[in-house]
């Protein structure tokens, strides 16, 4: 069975620093992963995605992510963060075979504190 | 990227009513999808639409709840039934995207639902 865990539920950083949100998945299929984000009282936003290509995924905002097979991990992470990235983020796992049956993790709510 | 309308964006409602809840996409697509983010908690699927034919309901969601309609490639609505305080959550509706076709989803904005 598919599922994606979010390892932590609230990260707070300062502005300026580095930006480590943690995710791994299992998958019996060769995943399809995800990285949403939610900023309040607005819909979800795709960042960045991975479909079995470069394992290493650039996203939007300056945002990327790696695909690490042996550790089932793909981690967020941003070198320097922006007031404007606080929000809900969250990591997707996407079954195989099945278009749309996406399986979210249960959130984890970036904090950057000036 | 695909652009979806949702509305409406919020509400507020009385128990044993129901609530639809309407989705526009700008463009043609197969299957739509509708999801329930309950209060701080993630997004769970609740059914699949697809266009000239009967939606399919995840594992605890059925059809006399949350009736489904797909009347053409670019619409869709889901409607909440019978409300009780427990429906009382962000209902979000979601095509594949064009550009990202097999790879990327894009969301409605949400509609934002409190039943008193």
């Amino acid at each position: 069975a598919q599922s994606v865990t979010q390892l932590d539920s609230h990260v707070s950083v300062s502005e300026g620093t580095p930006v480590l949100l943690r995710c791994n998945y299992s998958s019996s299929y060769s995943p399809s992963l995800f990285w949403y984000v939610q900023h309040p009282n607005k819909g979800l936003q795709l960042l960045l995605k991975y479909t079995s290509a470069a394992t290493l995924v650039k996203g939007i905002n300056g945002f990327e992510a790696e695909f690490k097979k042996s550790e089932t991990s793909f981690h967020l992470t941003k070198p320097s963060a922006h007031m404007s990235d606080a929000a809900e983020y969250f990591c997707v796992v996407s079954v195989g075979g099945s278009q749309g049956n996406l399986i979210f993790g249960k959130g984890t709510k970036l904090s950057v504190k000036p | 990227s695909a652009v979806i309308s949702q509305k409406p964006s919020r509400d507020i409602c009385q128990r044993g009513t129901s609530l639809t809840i309407q989705c526009q996409v700008d463009s043609q697509v197969t299957m739509m999808f509708w999801y329930r983010q309950q209060p701080g908690q993630s997004l769970t699927l609740i059914a699949t639409a697809n266009q000239g034919s009967e939606a399919t309901y995840e594992s605890g969601f059925v059809i006399d709840k949350f009736p489904i309609s797909r009347p053409n490639l670019t619409f869709s609505t889901l409607t909440v039934s019978n409300m009780s305080p427990e429906d009382s959550s962000i209902y979000l509706c979601s095509v594949e995207d064009g550009a990202y076709r097999g790879y990327g989803y894009t969301f409605g904005s949400g509609t934002r639902l409190t039943v008193v």
